[in-house]
């Protein structure tokens, strides 16, 4: 069973800190996506990471895939309460399928 | 451009009624999904469809059944429901760009059964 895990599962920090969640996995996914979720709404993506090794920066979100393409990590600089939501990350599982980590929930307190 | 809706937004059931979500999607996207999102969990995949008049088992599939007669168009339906089916359920669309499936999603069922 694919699995992917989600650390850490909450998170209260205050503004201007910085943060790093992790999605971790035993399966090689061919590409991960990481979404934000707000209360009451779907998630939306925020972007997908598809070579090992790659680094993407979406203003002051920077997101890792390993090099393995097992694991993947979400780095926020000087948070803000706007951050504030539900981070779910993504791997393709087999075609047209995704699976889904239980996501971190942060909250960026003023 | 709506994107994908979602009708209902909240509902309550009792036990053994049955009921139909709907989706539908504005973006001539080929594939369509359904999750549920329960406290904990994650989004779990109940059905997806990868066109129209097919339709597949996802992880958890039992007590529900799917229908996608037009493209635009995803049914959910909960035949007898069940207190366990209480849960958050949630619609997505996607195509395949670069083998990837970036999932678009509706603003989501809120479903009660007492």
């Amino acid at each position: 069973t694919q699995l992917l895990e989600q650390s850490p599962q909450f998170l209260s920090i205050q503004e201007g800190e910085n943060l790093t969640v992790y999605c971790n996995s035993s399966s090689v996914f061919s590409s991960l996506q990481w979404y934000r979720q707000e209360p009451g709404e779907g998630p939306v993506l925020l972007v997908t990471v598809v070579t090992g090794g790659e680094v993407k920066k979406l203003k002051r979100l920077t997101f890792q895939f390993g090099d393995a393409r097992k694991d993947s990590s979400l780095h926020i600089t000087a948070a803000q309460p706007g951050d504030t939501g539900l981070y779910l990350c993504a791997g393709v599982w087999s075609s047209y399928k995704l699976i889904f980590g239980s996501g971190t929930r942060l909250l960026v307190r003023p | 451009n709506a994107g994908v809706t979602q009708t209902p937004k909240f509902r309550v059931l009792k036990t053994g009624q049955s009921m139909t979500l709907l989706c539908a999607q504005d973006m001539n996207h080929e594939y369509m999904y359904w999750y549920r999102q329960d406290p904990g969990m994650g989004l779990r995949l109940i059905h997806y469809s990868v066109g129209e008049g097919t339709t597949a088992k996802g992880e958890v599939p039992d007590g529900y059944n799917v229908s996608r007669l037009k493209k635009q168009n995803f049914l959910l339906g909960l035949e007898s429901a069940a207190p366990s089916q209480t849960s958050v359920y949630f619609c997505a669309s996607s195509y395949s760009r670069d083998s990837s499936y970036e999932q678009y999603f509706g603003p989501g069922t809120r479903l009660t059964v007492t």
